[in-house]
């Protein structure tokens, strides 16, 4: 799991702005993902991609978005429309088709918002 | 689609005693089930996993059994220590398909 990296650890956001949170990996995955951890609760699943250039909405995917330009980044933008942003963001990624289907996270995001 | 309930939600063990985890899924041709350790501010880590062709796997002091009749699999841990202590989620999926979460259990071991 050490070859997925997240950019920043802490993120700080004024009201109305979007801010863009980095995901990056090096282990040639085909499918990554964005997960919104909320205090004392469970994964909740933003949005996925199982190949470059194509992505789906997760099970909260409202004001965010999300590209997939490389193999290598999905980068994940929290619109101004969220609410409330404020919440441990984590990125995972597998190998699509793999047996068993191990997925790997990323050291997270926190985001508040000020 | 898939649905996973994990029970309890917080879980208190005295040191040195057993806990069980307990997750059930809605779909009959899910076919990988792993469990994930996440402590506090870190990332979720895969601790051990189960494919439907298997009833039960051990890992030192962690196990997993897997009911496919009934649609439930369970996580133990024994002897448990310390730094036992954290968040588990345990997850289901079908082939490729995406992984589907539960809920959580807070594990607190009490010295």
């Amino acid at each position: 799991d050490g070859g997925i990296t997240q950019s920043p650890k802490y993120l700080f956001r004024k009201e109305g702005q979007n801010v863009t949170l980095s995901c990056e990996q090096n282990l040639n995955h085909d499918a990554m993902y964005w997960y919104r951890q909320d205090p004392g609760q469970g994964l909740r699943l933003i949005y996925y991609s199982q190949i470059v250039n194509d992505f789906q909405k997760g099970d909260i995917a409202e004001g965010y978005s999300v590209s997939r330009e490389k193999k290598e980044s999905f980068p994940l933008t929290v619109t101004s429309a969220q609410k409330n942003p404020t919440a441990f963001y984590l990125c995972a990624s597998n190998l699509q088709g793999a047996v068993p289907n191990e997925q790997f996270f990323g050291p997270g995001t926190r985001l508040t918002v000020l | 689609g898939e649905n996973v309930e994990q029970h309890p939600s917080t879980l208190s063990v005295q040191e040195g005693d057993s806990a069980v985890i307990k997750c059930t899924y809605s779909d009959s041709a899910s076919n990988y089930f792993p469990w994930y350790k996440q402590e506090l501010g870190k990332r979720p880590q895969l601790i051990i996993d189960i494919r439907s062709n298997v009833g039960e796997k051990k890992d030192q002091r962690i196990a997993v059994t897997l009911n496919k009749t009934a649609k439930h699999f369970s996580l133990h841990i024994t002897e448990t220590q310390p730094e036992d202590s954290a968040v588990y989620f345990c997850a289901a999926s079908r082939g490729a398909q995406k992984l589907v979460f539960g809920q959580g259990t807070r594990l607190t071991i009490n010295p």
